[in-house]
């Protein structure tokens, strides 16, 4: 597998408080993503990024900031999280032309009470 | 708009018996597209993908998938199913440029019958 890392697998916590999700990889792969997954939604894209300190918003970016200071991790912070990002978050990275993701974490499970 | 449909939430096979996933996109231009796989509690794990050239593509774990230009259709098959395919297949749709934006289906479950 391409060795990544989420933390932390499962978290709890309320409404209102900051949550960061880390992402760490060890392939060195230029491209990274955040995915939520929920019920009958299959997956969408958060945030991307296709380089150190590059990152671009995706289709449900609201509510959540990134952050890539090394190739190696890759922040997901939810700024005030809500109960809608009660959900599965996925790391994912790519390596080739295709820009698209290849490789994806074990996610995150994360309930916003 | 674009999108992708998985039209099945559920499809029960038996062992051994032969598998077909549908996937349909709508897109404006010729799409990359992928198949992944889902076991509980793990990440997606990518199965094979469409970028150009020959329309009959194989994976990984004895999967293939066609692409069908002009029915705008990705369908992933196995020609004899194994206990351990059961997972969530979700199929995916990206553009041929560097926007990075992969839309994904919202997955079928196969169950697998002893």
């Amino acid at each position: 597998d391409a060795g990544i890392t989420q933390s932390p697998r499962h978290k709890v916590t309320e409404t209102g408080t900051p949550v960061t999700l880390r992402c760490h990889q060890t392939e060195n792969h230029r491209y990274m993503y955040w995915y939520r997954q929920d019920p009958g939604h299959g997956l969408r894209l958060i945030h991307y990024s296709y380089g150190v300190k590059d990152t671009d918003k995706g289709e449900v970016s609201d509510g959540y900031s990134v952050s890539r200071s090394k190739t190696e991790d890759f922040l997901l912070t939810l700024e005030s999280a809500t109960s809608s990002q009660t959900s599965v978050y996925f790391c994912a990275t790519g390596e080739d032309y295709s820009n698209q993701p290849q490789h994806f974490g074990d996610g995150t499970r994360l309930s916003i009470l | 708009a674009q999108s992708v449909t998985q039209p099945d939430i559920h499809i029960t096979v038996s062992e051994g018996a032969s598998l077909e996933l549908r996937c349909n996109y709508s897109y404006g231009a010729t799409p990359y597209l992928f198949w992944y796989v889902q076991s509980p509690g793990q990440g997606l794990q990518l199965l094979l993908k469409y970028f150009s050239g020959d329309t009959l593509v194989q994976g990984i774990k004895g999967f293939e998938a066609e692409f069908k230009r002009s029915q705008s259709s990705f369908n992933l098959r196995k020609p004899s199913v194994h206990w351990s395919d059961a997972a969530e297949y979700f199929c995916a749709v990206g553009p041929m440029d560097s926007s990075y934006k992969l839309i994904f289906g919202s997955g079928t479950r196969l169950l697998v019958r002893p």
